[in-house]
């Protein structure tokens, strides 16, 4: 069965400091991934998906990047975070049918 | 944008059934609808889809209009562990290349 990891679970991170979250799928080959914000309080807005290696489409014009280094990793960064970055951060995958990882949130002081 | 409306809030007894309304009055002949949740703090849950047949899983019931243009899931027996966000999301295709774009939901609340 499929299964998908996010690491950390939970971060607090300094305005200026850079990021790196991380999303793996096991289980699975060539699947598409996304990464997903949700600010506190707030609905899931879509930051970037990817169909392949190297292939990142992004929604939003943010202080963020992402970046697929093998098939079944997808790597969410910012140079220098900004308090408007706070949130729950979501990766998931998707054959047919959507799935979501356990998330990430980020506070930036 | 979301192409759904949905009511912001809606409570429901534990052990009755929970009927959750989505209009999506714009959808297309290739347009599936999607339902998912969100408990507190978690990331959000696969529940059920469907295209113009009505569907039922382990999980849910839905219910889709002649017309399409309205779906009601129907969660049969509610439990205080159904407390979420659902979102009702209409998508293009089973294609895996259309992400999710996800509107505000409903908020269900199942009271004891």
């Amino acid at each position: 069965s499929q299964t998908i990891h996010q690491w950390p679970a939970t971060l607090v991170q300094p305005v200026g400091s850079p990021l790196s979250l991380e999303c793996t799928v096991e289980g699975t080959s060539n699947p598409n991934l996304y990464w997903y914000r949700q600010a506190a309080g707030r609905g899931l807005q879509l930051l970037f998906y990817s169909v392949g290696i190297g292939q990142i489409s992004s929604e939003v014009p943010q202080n963020l990047s992402a970046s697929r280094p093998q098939d079944r990793q997808f790597i969410l960064s910012s140079k220098k975070l900004l308090l408007s970055d706070s949130g729950f951060y979501l990766c998931a995958w998707s054959s047919d049918t959507q799935y979501f990882g356990p998330g990430t949130r980020l506070t930036v002081l | 944008d979301a192409k759904t409306t949905q009511p912001p809030s809606m409570d429901c007894a534990e052990g009755r059934a929970a009927n959750l309304p989505c209009n999506h009055s714009t959808i297309s002949g290739n347009e599936y609808v999607y339902w998912y949740r969100q408990i507190h703090s978690q990331g959000p849950q696969y529940i059920i889809h469907g295209l113009k047949n009505n569907e039922t899983n382990e999980m849910a019931s839905l219910i889709i209009t002649e017309d399409r243009k309205s779906s009601t899931l129907i969660l049969p027996h509610a439990t205080l562990r159904d407390t979420a966000v659902y979102y009702c999301i209409v998508r293009g295709g089973v294609s895996g290349n259309t992400p999710l774009v996800f509107g505000k939901g409903t908020r269900l609340s199942v009271i004891a």
